[in-house]
């Protein structure tokens, strides 16, 4: 049981260049979600799915797109990306509806130059 | 919508003494509270959460206190330790919701 698994660790992107970030869940969960942490700060929702096939937007969805094809996968793309999205990204997934029981993923460091 | 405050943003405590991180949330319908603990360059994990049907919950040296009235809760750490350093959210949400609201993050440091 691995739990939330996020690739790549690590990413440096190009200004401009597109990227998507991989979010896998092996509990069967309903719920995903992607956050973004700039540093030294809190927690910003991006997308989430409250099941496959159903999206939609956070907080701060400017730049980015999701889908949502089956329960495991929920991938996030980056369109022309800007240095304004650096920052570390965090896939979640919860165990109840709500949000309840969070578990993060380990999150990528993505750096645009 | 809901709205989460948390205070304070910092909290510098000497080892061994206690820590008091407090939330107010704004939707009275929302009954969950998590905690979340980040250590530095880690993910997020959940401490200790209490649901609105209970006033207080306790594990080992954490507890978290809710005063539904007030729309408001706490995070008591006791006998501070050195790996209690890290930054707290606390966050809202009630049944009928999709996501989950953070508050904005507690720095504690412990002081050796």
């Amino acid at each position: 049981n691995a739990g939330v698994t996020q690739t790549p660790k690590f990413r440096i992107l190009k200004i401009g260049q597109s990227m998507t970030l991989q979010c896998a869940q092996d509990m069967n969960h309903n719920y995903m979600y992607w956050y973004r942490q700039d540093p030294g700060m809190g927690l910003k929702l991006i997308y989430y799915s409250v099941g496959a096939g159903i999206t939609d937007k956070g907080e701060v969805p400017n730049g980015y797109n999701v889908s949502r094809s089956t329960t495991e996968d929920f991938p996030l793309r980056l369109e022309l990306a800007a240095p304004s999205q650096t920052s570390v990204y965090f896939c979640a997934s919860s165990e109840g509806q709500g949000g309840e029981k969070l578990f993060f993923g380990s999150g990528t460091q993505l750096s645009v130059l | 919508g809901e709205n989460v405050e948390q205070h304070p943003s910092t909290l510098s405590v000497q080892e061994g003494d206690s820590a008091v991180i407090k939330c107010t949330y704004s939707d009275s319908a929302s009954n969950y509270f998590p905690w979340y603990k980040q250590e530095l360059g880690k993910r997020p994990q959940l401490i200790i959460d209490i649901r609105s049907n209970v006033g207080e919950k306790k594990d080992q040296r954490i507890a978290v206190t809710l005063n539904k009235t007030a729309k408001h809760f706490s995070l008591h750490i006791t006998e501070t330790q050195p790996e209690d350093s890290a930054v707290y959210f606390c966050a809202a949400t009630k049944s009928s919701a999709s996501k989950i609201i953070f508050g904005s993050g507690t720095r504690l440091s412990i002081r050796p």
